[in-house]
């Protein structure tokens, strides 16, 4: 299994530009979600998604949206890019969200700068 | 208030010590997580627990429901160890699945 893959790695964008970061796991896992981590602050969650066709909003979800069209992807979508949305942005994944607790598995994330 | 609390923020240490991290919430839980982020930025799941004690390999967590507290041990620590740790603990307030995580203990172990 290729677990949580993000692309990409990198990406500088221009204010006002609008960007699709992409998730995709194999591992036939319900429960997606997205992060955002800033310097001196815990992980943030920005959307989620508890299977195909079901996406909820976070914590921090303003500029952002999401869809779930399939169990394997969850892509983030900028619709307008702002220099307050410099951040690392992570994608996970887990089993299931309800019941057992289930472990969390992470992307290797998303660098993005908004100049 | 932060709901998630982690101390220290920052430590250092030599090779060899033992090590604590400690993990304090004021929300109830269904379940904590520790997870490690190394330099390169990836993360990692290292224990998920809701109850007493967990161990793999030189790691140890510990959780006191009651306290409302959890603490994560390195034995004999080595400089892979270095790291950030995050705790992060799954509420029973607002929608199911989601963390609330704390904001990380740095951790640089010295040779």
């Amino acid at each position: 299994n290729a677990g949580v893959t993000q692309t990409p790695k990198f990406q500088v964008l221009k204010t006002g530009q609008s960007m699709t970061l992409q998730c995709a796991q194999d591992m036939n896992h319900e429960y997606m979600s997205w992060y955002r981590q800033d310097p001196g602050m815990g992980l943030r969650l920005i959307h989620y998604s508890v299977g195909a066709g079901i996406t909820d909003q976070g914590e921090v979800p303003n500029g952002y949206n999401v869809s779930r069209s399939t169990t394997e992807d969850f892509p983030l979508r900028l619709l307008s890019a702002a220099p307050s949305q410099t951040s690392v942005y992570f994608c996970a994944s887990s089993y299931s969200w309800v019941g057992t607790n289930y472990e969390q598995y992470f992307g290797p994330g998303t660098r993005l700068t908004v100049t | 208030k932060n709901e998630v609390e982690q101390s220290p923020q920052n430590l250092t240490a030599q090779e060899g010590e033992f090590i604590t991290i400690n993990c304090s919430y004021s929300v109830g839980i269904s379940a904590l997580h520790w997870l490690q982020q190394h330099p390169g930025g990836g993360i990692v799941s290292l224990f998920m627990l809701s109850s007493g004690k967990k161990k793999h390999g030189r790691l140890i967590a510990t959780i006191n429901i009651q306290e409302k507290h959890s603490s994560l041990h390195i034995t004999a620590s080595h400089p892979r160890d270095s790291a950030v740790y995050i705790c992060a603990v799954r509420s029973y307030r607002g929608s199911q699945g989601n963390l609330i995580f704390g904001k990380g203990t740095k951790l640089s172990v010295k040779p």
